[in-house]
């Protein structure tokens, strides 16, 4: 089982749709994630951190399900800019360090 | 502030060749990673420096030798290039207090290094 798992999509929606994508993680003492979001051939940027209460920013909600061990995205009224792969990761340790592990990425494609 | 600056944008080198990749980042933080990403696989760290007169190996390290020249740049080198080697380029950096928050906060990212190895 890879450490980090997400769906490799592509997921098709239309604009204005609802959508969401989960990623699963195999190591249950992990502590940091994140929801990062990657353009076509540009370096991946921070979309959002993942607390355990769960957060919003905007149409963006993202949870962490620790006894599943999975973290979800959701994006409502979705618009084509949207249109991205979003990379999940997830601390573990490493050595006496933790490091992050990077999920292979969900592509989302907002249709008109 | 630039953020996190990479060079080249793209190279293209043939088996056997070596080249170096520089990164530069001027946020002040202590820590820098070299990644490299490859179709249908998440990014694979290569190695890190925790801080400034160190460096670690991650995932992937065989082939490649870095260098922490100071707080600021960190570079990346390929030896004897190898077509295994083509993939993309990414350097980060983050700001961690101490060893227990290590590998736990949001790393900020270069446009990245296109390699192409033939």
């Amino acid at each position: 089982r890879k450490e980090v798992e997400q769906d490799p999509g592509p997921f098709n929606v239309p604009e204005g749709a609802t959508v969401a994508f989960n990623c699963t993680y195999s190591n249950s003492a992990s502590q940091s994630f994140f929801w990062y979001r990657q353009d076509c051939r540009k370096e991946p940027k921070l979309l959002m951190s993942v607390y355990s209460s769960g957060n919003e920013d905007g149409r963006f909600t993202a949870q962490l399900n620790r006894a599943s061990q999975y973290i979800s995205l959701l994006i409502r009224d979705s618009k084509l800019s949207d249109s991205a792969t979003y990379l999940c990761v997830v601390n573990m340790m490493a050595g006496s360090n933790y490091q992050l592990i990077w999920g292979a990425g969900t592509k989302l494609i907002i249709k008109p | 502030n630039a953020g996190v600056t990479q060079t080249p944008k793209f190279q293209v080198l043939k088996t056997g060749q070596s080249m170096t990749l520089q990164c530069a980042q001027d946020m002040n933080h202590n820590s820098m990673y070299w990644y490299r990403q490859d179709p249908g696989m998440g990014l694979r760290l290569i190695y890190y420096s925790a801080s400034e007169g160190t460096t670690d190996k991650g995932e992937v390290p065989n082939g490649y030798n870095v260098s922490r020249l100071n707080k600021r740049e960190f570079s990346l080198r390929l030896e004897s290039a190898a077509p295994s080697q083509t993939s993309v380029y990414f350097c980060a950096s983050t700001y961690h207090r101490d060893r227990t928050t290590f590998g736990l906060r949001e790393q900020y990212f270069g446009p990245g290094t296109r390699l192409t190895v033939t």
